[in-house]
């Protein structure tokens, strides 16, 4: 069965350094994968989707992920943290008839 | 541009009380329609999906029931509410023609069973 495992539960850095959010995923062939941001409270909101169409993905707020089928890894990062970035991540795969994987979850905290 | 809306926004029941959340989606036709419930300190599990009216499929035996009684509007129900039925449940909607996996999430509804 397909899965998604998210390596971290939790992750804190102090604001303006990198972050690092990691993610592998387990299908053979090549997914669609996804990164979604919740904040408290809120919905899901889309940062990025893979499709291979190329390897390094941008997405919104100054996020990117790279897919790496040898590592079968898909991991979520950002240059420098803002405050505004704490919230929940979550490394999501497509599955059969639109049905999605979700990982379970980093809550990022920004450090002042 | 689509947007989703979920009412209410928070819900503070009765145990043996009923339930009735509302989704709807602007902005686009014929759109696939999905229920998820996040319970705390869990991730997100699939109640329920739609690809048209009338038509549901359930992916879990539970208290609940959903509806679609008319294109772009997606109802979850319950007859009595359990305390376990406390949640954060999310709609979401996807195309059926072009990039039809990907899920775009309303804001949610904050339910408290008490």
């Amino acid at each position: 069965a397909q899965s998604v495992t998210q390596l971290d539960s939790h992750v804190s850095v102090s604001e303006g350094t990198p972050v690092l959010l990691r993610c592998n995923y387990s299908s053979s062939y090549s997914p669609s994968l996804f990164w979604y941001v919740q904040h408290p409270n809120k919905g899901l909101q889309l940062l990025l989707k893979y499709t291979s169409a190329a390897t390094l993905v941008k997405g919104i707020n100054g996020f990117e992920a790279e897919f790496k089928k040898s590592e079968t890894s898909f991991h979520l990062t950002k240059p420098s943290a803002h405050m505004s970035d704490a919230a929940e991540y979550f490394c999501v795969e497509g599955g059969a008839t639109n049905k999605l994987i979700f990982g379970t979850g980093t809550l990022l905290a920004v450090q002042p | 541009s689509q947007t989703i809306h979920q009412w209410p926004a928070t819900l503070v029941q009765p145990v043996g009380s009923p339930l009735s959340l509302e989704c709807t989606v602007e902005g686009t036709s014929n759109p696939n329609l999905y229920w998820y419930r996040q319970a705390a300190g869990r991730g997100l599990q699939l109640l329920f999906y739609s690809v048209g009216i009338g038509q549901i499929s359930s992916e879990v035996p539970q208290n609940l029931s959903a509806s679609r009684p008319q294109d772009r509007q997606f109802i979850l129900s319950s007859k009595k509410l359990l305390l376990s039925d406390s949640g954060f449940y999310l709609c979401a909607w996807s195309a059926i023609w072009t990039d039809t996996d990907t899920q775009y999430f309303g804001p949610g509804t904050r339910l408290t069973v008490l």
